[in-house]
């Protein structure tokens, strides 16, 4: 069964650069996506982006002159960053697994425990 | 942008009895070409990740007990809880996944 875990600084100061890594234990990159999705009280959940086992992204346009994701398949991670940051991008920071279809992404089916973090100078 | 709008926000239901929880896209997600209704519906307890229920609109995910059940085409879909348990407690939460990607605000369920 797939595992996912979330890692990186809990704490990030406004105007900053936010940086997670996601861990991929017992299952393979090659047949799905790999997706950043968040989670504040303000905002709901919020799908950030995703990116293909072969490296092509999709990010949210409300986000996406910000964001960025990449692939490391031989370490089974994947990575978010999201630059210049403001207290509205506080939130649980979720990496989650989307099963793929003939010509997208769906849903996902796997989700990481979930990481909190914090802006704050 | 599809918005997802569910209802009711806060739902209180007795054990045993059933939970009914709607959501309403903006728009049809409905794929005419192969007539799939592009929603799924997750779980999420307390201090812990959602969870996926149903994909498809109705199609249970493996594990997942057959009191759930998901129903609905175009734009609006019910997600039913029959003989509902303790450890049924949680928000559900609607996700379209026809264009681009997209949540319900969610729905407290308590006993």
């Amino acid at each position: 069964q797939v595992q996912l875990q979330e890692s990186g600084p809990g704490l990030v100061k406004p105007s900053e650069t936010l940086s997670l890594t996601c861990t991929v234990s017992g299952g393979s990159f090659t047949s799905h996506s790999w997706s950043w999705v968040r989670q504040s009280p303000g905002k709901g959940l919020e799908w950030i982006g995703h990116i293909s086992y072969s490296g092509s992204t999709n990010y949210n346009p409300s986000l996406k002159s910000r964001v960025t994701i990449s692939l490391d398949t031989s370490e089974s991670q994947f990575s978010l960053t999201l630059s210049s940051v403001t207290a509205a991008d506080a939130a649980v920071y979720y990496c989650a697994r989307m099963i793929v279809g003939v010509t997208k992404p769906y849903y996902f089916d796997s989700w990481g425990q979930g990481t909190l973090v914090t802006v704050s100078s | 942008d599809i918005v997802m709008t569910q209802s009711p926000d806060s739902l209180a239901v007795s054990l045993g009895e059933r939970a009914t929880i709607n959501c309403k896209s903006s728009q049809s997600v409905l794929y005419s070409s192969n007539n799939k209704n592009y929603l799924a519906w997750y779980q999420q307890k307390a201090g812990q990740p959602p969870k996926l229920i149903i994909k498809w609109a109705s199609t249970r995910e493996s594990g997942v007990p057959d009191r759930f059940s998901g129903s609905g085409s175009g734009t609006d879909f019910t997600l039913t809880i029959n003989s509902l348990q303790a450890e049924d407690v949680a928000v559900y939460y609607c996700q379209q996944y026809y264009s681009s990607y997209s949540f319900g605000q969610g729905t407290n369920l308590e006993i």
